[in-house]
């Protein structure tokens, strides 16, 4: 199985202040995903990457930023946390190096803004 | 607008019953259909993935079906144990060659000893 790795598994942190949670892959797959988990919404993809520094946004975008510098870590910032935020993120990769490939999960960061 | 919805919400069943979860899907173009489960605080663990060309995949006691023209996939979970009991989670790989998923919003699932 791939390898992913996601830090921190928890956080709590203050309305306003900026959070950045990472992602980490040990195989080269070229896309990753970042996916927040919501009762009543399920899971919805907030942006994702097709390789280093290329980057697109997903259904619920707002307020959130990415960056991949190196093909393995794949960093979401929330800028100006609000409580709307409070969610599970999950990032996830293709496998395969291929869209048409099955995904794989990370465990998942629950984030609590207050 | 790829929509995917999943029913039952939530099922309940005895140990050892073979029980159904359905799954249908808005747009027919897709690449792929991934069946996933999650146990309650965790991630997502695949469980079997069905190419767009493919009918059905197995694996142990499950078996997924596809059929892209009517929309549907069914997760068929043979002689059910306890340890199935998990919110079992469909995903669509949409027509847009981004890998994007569109998830359901889950079965849960109880067997009860």
């Amino acid at each position: 199985d791939a390898g992913i790795t996601q830090s921190p598994r928890h956080k709590v942190t203050e309305t306003g202040t900026p959070v950045t949670l990472r992602c980490h892959q040990t195989e080269n797959h070229r896309y990753m995903y970042w996916y927040r988990q919501d009762p009543g919404h399920g899971l919805r993809l907030i942006h994702y990457s097709y390789g280093v520094k290329d980057t697109d946004k997903g259904e619920v975008s707002d307020g959130y930023s990415v960056s991949r510098s190196k093909t393995e870590d794949f960093l979401l910032t929330l800028e100006s946390a609000t409580s709307s935020q409070t969610s599970v993120y999950f990032c996830a990769i293709s496998v395969g190096g291929d869209t048409n490939y099955g995904y794989t999960f990370g465990s998942g960061t629950r984030l609590t803004v207050v | 607008k790829q929509e995917v919805t999943q029913i039952p919400a939530a099922l309940s069943v005895p140990e050892g019953e073979n029980l159904v979860l359905n799954c249908s899907f808005t747009d027919s173009a897709i690449y792929n259909l991934q069946w996933f489960r999650q146990d309650p605080g965790k991630g997502l663990t695949s469980l079997l993935l069905i190419q767009s060309s493919q009918r059905e995949q197995t694996s142990g006691r499950l078996n997924a079906s596809l059929d892209k023209s009517s929309g549907r996939s069914t997760l068929y979970i043979a002689a059910s144990q306890p340890g199935d009991s998990a919110t079992y989670l469909c995903a669509v790989h949409g027509s847009s060659n981004t890998g994007k998923l569109i998830f359901g919003q889950g079965t849960t699932l109880q067997v009860k000893p």
